[in-house]
């Protein structure tokens, strides 16, 4: 079975460009959830849906960033202008919903803003 | 106090040694726990799940002590494979919300 894809891998872009990431969850899974790792603050929860309904944005750093999930398979998170100090891996991880149930992560999309 | 905190290490051991790692959290509502693997630019992946006491498996076994709040990682026989970071994080109650620690490094040792 596919795990969560997620693209682009890598990207590196200019300050004030605008990023998209995308990321299609495992089949069958109710919810999505969008982190930021960096080596200053870990793994950082951005925001999260479960069955396609943003349920908590409050770790979405700036109104730069947006998410959203139009169907159960495709998520984007949005950044918009860019900056330097939005550089970080981006992880989108998926569940089947279920309380206590386990995330699957993404092979991650590496975001450097020159 | 942070939600979920940890050593963040390096631990640097030998191979074969045993190494332990704990991770307390502040909500006292989790019922269930993980424990993450992280390698080097690479994605978490599922170690271990804990959802009474304990569990082990192998080498790993988790303990939980839920009068203090924390959990613990138990690695024995320790190979340079386990070099990793090691990432726990409760099972949000009555919420979606997965906060992770910030993980422990280890660092295995020829």
């Amino acid at each position: 079975d596919a795990g969560v894809i997620q693209s682009p891998r890598h990207e590196v872009t200019e300050m004030g460009q605008e990023v998209t990431l995308r990321c299609k969850p495992i089949s069958g899974h109710n919810s999505l959830f969008w982190y930021r790792q960096t080596m200053m603050r870990g793994l950082e929860l951005l925001i999260y849906f479960n069955n396609n309904v943003p349920i908590d944005d409050s770790g979405m750093p700036e109104d730069r960033f947006s998410a959203k999930m139009p169907n159960a398979s495709f998520s984007t998170l949005k950044i918009q202008p860019s900056e330097p100090r939005d550089s970080a891996v981006y992880f989108c991880a998926s569940n089947t919903g279920e309380v206590g149930g386990e995330l699957f992560f993404g092979e991650g999309s590496r975001l450097t803003v020159l | 106090r942070k939600e979920v905190e940890q050593d963040p290490g390096p631990f640097n051991v030998p191979e074969g040694a045993t190494v332990a790692f704990n991770c307390t959290y502040s909500n006292s509502a989790s019922q269930s726990f993980f424990w993450y693997r992280q390698d080097c630019r690479k994605e978490p992946k599922l170690l271990m799940s804990v959802y009474s006491s304990g569990n082990e498996d192998g080498r790993f076994t988790a303990q939980l002590n839920r009068a203090s709040q924390y959990i613990s990682l138990l690695i024995r026989d320790s190979k340079l494979s386990d070099s990793a970071t090691y990432l726990c994080v409760p099972s949000p109650a009555g919420t979606y919300k997965y906060i992770f620690g910030t993980g422990t490094r280890l660092k295995v040792l020829a």
